[in-house]
């Protein structure tokens, strides 16, 4: 049972423009959501993330927006880079401190 | 300073042999996680150490899975008489509290033939 969904599996998009990341989930006792990136043969590196008492929250090119009626966040980068090219992983938690994950989106930047 | 680390980086076994991945968490840390990630799936959780309370196994897929971590530092995650499917990715990750954002290790890439 997948808690939370990433659909669109790969996303290609063109350096200096807009990368949009979507992210449903399922449970409603989630109250932190965080974005992970991840290299090939590398671990998940810890983006951004947002408690369920904002709507949003920005650092430097990332923005993540929380919908809680929805229940869907989305991650908007930009501009995007070419070394922004990289799996992205959409993770949330609830009171058991434990993460669930979605299945990743492949961003490709194309210079 | 140091982050998580794991050993080894990739492990190759024949079905049936038992095996010890291990994860050094950045200090101070008091809580640890192991998850995995298998082809093309996302990551899956398998245990959870915070401090001294009894870990949260809840995710272990089977009894052939057990960890342990030893003065509330190092962790070693044992896969007992591997099965093909337990070929994965299995990364380690620890937080300073339990809460918030967890700190992810380089992964264990374990293949069972």
């Amino acid at each position: 049972d997948q808690q939370v969904k990433q659909n669109s599996p790969s996303l290609s998009v063109q350096e200096g423009r807009i990368s949009i990341l979507n992210c449903d989930y399922t449970n409603s006792m989630f109250d932190y959501f965080l974005w992970y990136k991840k290299y090939p043969a590398e671990g998940p590196t810890f983006l951004i993330s947002i408690s369920s008492i904002k709507d949003k929250n920005e650092d430097g090119r990332f923005t993540v927006f929380l919908n809680k009626s929805a229940k869907h966040l989305s991650l908007h980068i930009v501009p995007s880079q070419p070394g922004d090219s990289a799996v992205y992983f959409c993770a949330a938690t609830g009171g058991n401190n434990r993460l669930a994950f979605g299945k990743g989106n492949q961003v490709v930047v194309i210079p | 300073g140091a982050g998580v680390s794991q050993s080894p980086s990739n492990k190759v076994t024949e079905k049936g042999k038992d095996v010890e991945l291990r994860c050094d968490p950045i200090s101070g840390h008091t809580a640890l996680y192991w998850y995995r990630q298998s082809l093309g799936q996302g990551l899956e959780f398998l245990i959870y150490f915070q401090g001294n309370s009894a870990p949260d196994k809840s995710g272990l897929p089977s009894d052939r899975f057990s960890a342990e971590r030893t003065g509330g530092s190092v962790s070693t995650l044992t896969i007992q008489r591997t099965q093909q499917e337990d070929s994965a990715v299995y990364l380690c990750a620890s937080s300073p509290q339990g809460r918030g954002e967890q700190y992810f290790g380089p992964g264990t890439r374990l293949t069972v033939t």
